[in-house]
């Protein structure tokens, strides 16, 4: 079926590291949404993008877009405790489909 | 309400038994989803409303689970006949028009089958 792919799976970083998790699909989205999910939490929406090569950034957090609207990227520079959650990818395929998500774990 | 409300929180019932959670969306929303989440893994797509009706139901894992929606708003999740597997956080998300608009989620259901 239609799948949204993400990776890694987990990352477990050092207070300070920068930390990127990718989205891949085979098929060209008309958009990409992200969100986070902390610990005991729900799904909590951070962004759409839309167009193709789109950038934009949030604080220390910068989406992308790919060129041919296939993948998508979010950096976190200089991660945080409170960044500690799950960032999931999602994308419009005649339903809201949701990318495995990647785990974050920040060592202070 | 402010958001998107699920109840009950938290479900145990025994293997066998039927099962209904309940989602009440933003006021104002067409668009209603249902996803299922087990421990540690990812959110696997039930069912999405646009309005009452149901443009995709491939995502129901099987005939026992069935779902509507009633004047645009309140949905129901049924699941007959409960198994194990069925225990999951049942998770309910609503957009203000569809598709290619923020999601809002509720806290979700916990089901726990015995």
């Amino acid at each position: 079926g239609q799948q949204v792919m993400q990776i890694p799976q987990y990352q477990h970083v050092q207070e300070g590291e920068d930390f990127t998790t990718y989205c891949n699909s085979s098929t060209t989205l008309s958009n990409i949404q992200w969100y986070k999910q902390r610990p005991g939490g729900h799904p909590v929406f951070l962004i759409q993008l839309v167009k193709s090569g789109e950038v934009k950034k949030q604080k220390r957090l910068t989406f992308q877009f790919g060129e041919a609207k296939k993948n998508s990227s979010l950096h976190i520079t200089a991660t945080q405790t409170t960044d500690v959650g799950t960032y999931f990818c999602a994308a419009t395929m005649n339903k809201l489909v949701f990318g495995a998500g990647t785990i974050l774990r920040v060592k202070s | 309400g402010a958001g998107v409300s699920q109840s009950p929180s938290n479900k145990v019932t025994e293997k066998g038994k039927d099962v209904e959670l309940r989602c009440d969306p933003i006021s104002g929303h067409t668009a209603l989803y249902w996803y299922r989440q087990s421990l540690g893994q990812g959110l696997e797509f039930l069912i999405y409303f646009q309005g009452n009706s149901a443009p995709d139901k491939s995502g129901l894992p099987s005939d026992r689970f069935s779902a509507e929606r009633t004047g645009g708003s309140v949905s129901t999740l049924t699941i007959q006949r409960t198994q194990q597997e069925d225990s999951a956080v049942y998770l309910c998300a609503s957009s203000r028009t569809g598709l290619n608009t923020e999601a809002f989620f509720g806290q979700g259901t916990r089901l726990t089958v015995v």
